[in-house]
């Protein structure tokens, strides 16, 4: 069985820019959630995809947006960055025989500048 | 929409000691309560989670419980070791199906001294 993973580790990008974020999920599990974590704060939830449809949103503009594929990886879209964009954001697979357990990837660190 | 607080946002403790963690949470319709370790550098480890038809769950030296009336749970860890010392973040969701959404807590800061 594999874990969570994500790509890339880390990234800097300049406001303004676009950036794209990969998560592949657990195997056995169908369901992707966002989070993005400030310094100092737990995760926030950005948006989850269950079986390639959006299947929930929290407080995050449209310029956050995201896929999922057919083999239930995911990515993460943003759009027109923000300094205040600057965070790690964490991907969490879950969908398996205990479908509300998330487990989380190692997230990519996103500098903003 | 659901907000949980969590206390206290930093906890020292001796080796050997018991630390607990407290976490209220607003939304009645939460059903589920995950908590989750995170080193520094390192992914949310899932540590133990209750679901809101259960009052106590145990693991070892870890063991939750939930009060659904007060709307609160607890993390309660035994003969605390060095190792594990890292953030724990309690986390609620209200979700069903496949549609966990989890509102965390802001974290709590534990240090086992040795």
């Amino acid at each position: 069985e594999t874990g969570v993973t994500q790509s890339p580790t880390h990234l800097i990008k300049t406001r303004g820019q676009q950036v794209t974020l990969r998560c592949s999920s657990q195997s056995g599990h169908n369901t992707v959630s966002w989070y993005q974590q400030a310094l100092g704060q737990g995760p926030q939830f950005i948006f989850q995809y269950y079986r390639e449809e959006e299947n929930g949103r929290g407080n995050f503009p449209p310029r956050f947006s995201g896929l999922q594929f057919p083999n239930y990886s995911s990515e993460l879209n943003v759009n027109a960055l923000e300094l205040d964009d600057s965070a790690l954001y964490l991907c969490a697979s879950s969908g398996g025989p205990q479908r509300y357990e998330q487990y989380f990837g190692p997230g990519t660190r996103l500098t903003v500048t | 929409g659901e907000n949980v607080e969590q206390h206290p946002s930093t906890l020292s403790v001796q080796e050997g000691d018991s630390a607990v963690i407290k976490c209220t949470y607003s939304d009645s319709a939460s059903n589920y309560f995950p908590w989750y370790k995170q080193e520094l550098g390192k992914r949310p480890q899932l540590i133990i989670d209750i679901r809101s038809n259960v009052g106590e769950k145990k693991d070892q030296r870890i063991a939750v419980t939930l009060n659904k009336t007060a709307k609160h749970f607890s993390l309660h860890i035994t003969e605390t070791q060095p190792e594990d010392s890292a953030v724990y973040f309690c986390a609620a969701s209200s979700g069903g199906g496949s549609n966990y959404k989890l509102t965390f807590g802001k974290g709590t800061l534990l240090t086992v001294n040795p």
